[in-house]
């Protein structure tokens, strides 16, 4: 059975920095492209950020309006993906999901809530 | 990027009512990028229908996908009470990946 843990979330000052952990299992992690995606409160989905698997360099992408500020990383030994999120401001506020695929996500964590307050 | 217009934006529709979603592209797309989710109230969405037709694993013969180009469709033929949810298309077909603003739907 596939899982997706995410882990991480919580109250954070503006300007702050946080970083996000989702642990896999189920299905082999070295194989799959993951992201992360967030949804601010009542709002839509926004994909926020893809890492591919060791076959293509572990290649990175980002969402334009957190690009500079986000890092995706993902270490395979542990089946886990990681999102440093930097300078974190009020419109970060959100859950962030964790998923699984190259074009498509197939499978979803629960998400973590990320709150950025003063 | 690609932006996905969808509409309506909200839907309320009653029990054994066929409901249809739109899903336009500001680019053309292959088929194989266009997906649909579904998000229940309070929980994470999940995916409902990839490669603009083809359902996912446990989905229900009532939902349905079409579609090419530019436009896409996603469709319930008799909405049932657990079908109230927000559904989203999104396009894989280039980075940055994207969502539709979501659809509503409602039961009467």
């Amino acid at each position: 059975e596939v899982q997706i843990l995410e882990t991480g979330g919580g109250l954070v000052k503006p300007g702050g920095s946080l970083r996000l952990s989702c642990a896999t299992s189920g299905f082999n992690f070295n194989d799959y492209f993951m992201n992360w995606v967030r949804q601010a409160p009542g709002k839509g989905l926004e994909w926020v950020a893809q890492i591919r698997n060791k076959n293509y360099n572990y290649a990175t992408y980002y969402a334009e309006s957190l690009e500079g500020r986000v890092t995706i990383s993902r270490d395979d030994s542990k089946s886990s993906v990681y999102l440093q999120v930097s300078s974190l401001r009020a419109e970060d506020t959100a859950i962030y999901y964790c998923t699984r695929g190259r074009g498509r996500f197939d499978y979803w964590g629960q998400g973590v809530m990320v709150t950025v307050s003063s | 990027a690609i932006v996905l217009n969808q509409s309506p934006s909200s839907i309320v529709a009653s029990q054994g009512e066929k409901v249809t979603i739109t899903c336009r592209a500001s680019s053309s797309i292959s088929s194989n990028y266009l997906h649909w989710y579904q998000q229940k109230p309070g929980a994470f969405p999940k995916l409902v229908i990839y490669s603009t037709s083809y359902r996912a694993s446990g989905i229900p013969s009532r939902f349905s996908g079409s579609g090419s180009g530019t436009s896409y469709s996603f469709t319930i033929s008799r909405v049932e009470a657990e079908d109230v949810a927000t559904y989203y298309c999104q396009q894989g077909s280039s980075n940055p990946l994207t969502f539709g603003s979501g659809t509503k739907l409602e039961i009467k």
